[in-house]
């Protein structure tokens, strides 16, 4: 069964400092990994979306890694700010006909001033 | 550019009764992709259209239904509604149909309640 698990939960920085989500799964065979952010009431937002040749990407603060071998990609933010407070979501989607992506429960980050 | 658009925002329905949400995307997409929200599930796939046909479906019982117009706008049915359906009910739109780097745009979603 395909899954993915998203690791801390949720997690409490100060404004400033910089952190890492963790993303494990086990979808086969892989085709992509995507980051969404999700504000409080809105749709979630693209943050970078990697297929299995990338290994890095970044979007602004934001980096993303694959490690398609151990199959775990980490998302790292760099100098936090309090608009970084969101949900944040990674999704992967198997290769194939059928586009049916996966979803992690998501990480809950919390920005302190 | 206009982004994605869904109606209404925010519904209350009871046991039974049906419902029908409606999204409209980005002008140009013609791909459109439901999914739910709900606090003990996290984000769900239902299905995805392209170009008026339904390409992908995911694991919901067949209450849940859609179509897709002409003019790519989306709408989304459920039927015999239970409380569990109460969600966060979200569409995305893209310009392909999802694959492996198009870029999905997230609408703000309807909050559907089952009373």
């Amino acid at each position: 069964k395909n899954q993915v698990e998203q690791s801390p939960q949720s997690l409490i920085i100060l404004e400033g400092k910089n952190c890492t989500l963790q993303c494990n799964y086990t979808v086969s065979p892989f085709s992509n990994l995507r980051w969404y952010k999700q504000d409080t009431g809105r749709g979630p937002v693209s943050l970078t979306i990697m297929t299995f040749s990338e290994n890095t990407k970044s979007n602004g603060r934001y980096t993303a890694t694959l490690d398609a071998d151990t199959k775990q990609s980490s998302l790292h933010i760099t100098a936090s700010q309090l608009s970084d407070s969101a949900s944040y979501i990674c999704v992967v989607s198997a290769m194939g006909g059928s586009y049916i992506p996966t979803f992690g429960r998501g990480t809950s980050l919390i920005v302190h001033p | 550019k206009a982004g994605v658009t869904q109606t209404p925002r925010y519904l209350i329905k009871t046991r039974g009764q049906q419902v029908t949400l409606s999204c409209s995307p980005i002008s140009g997409h013609r791909s459109v992709s439901w999914y739910q929200q709900t606090p003990g599930q996290g984000l769900q796939f239902l299905f995805e259209y392209f170009s008026e046909t339904q390409r992908n479906k995911g694991n919901f019982p067949g209450r849940f239904s859609g179509r897709q117009f002409s003019n790519s706008r989306s709408e989304m049915n459920v039927s015999t509604l239970e409380l569990g359906d109460s969600a966060l009910y979200l569409c995305a739109s893209s310009a392909l149909p999802s694959g492996a780097d198009n870029e999905q745009f997230f609408g703000p979603g309807t909050r559907l309640t089952v009373l």
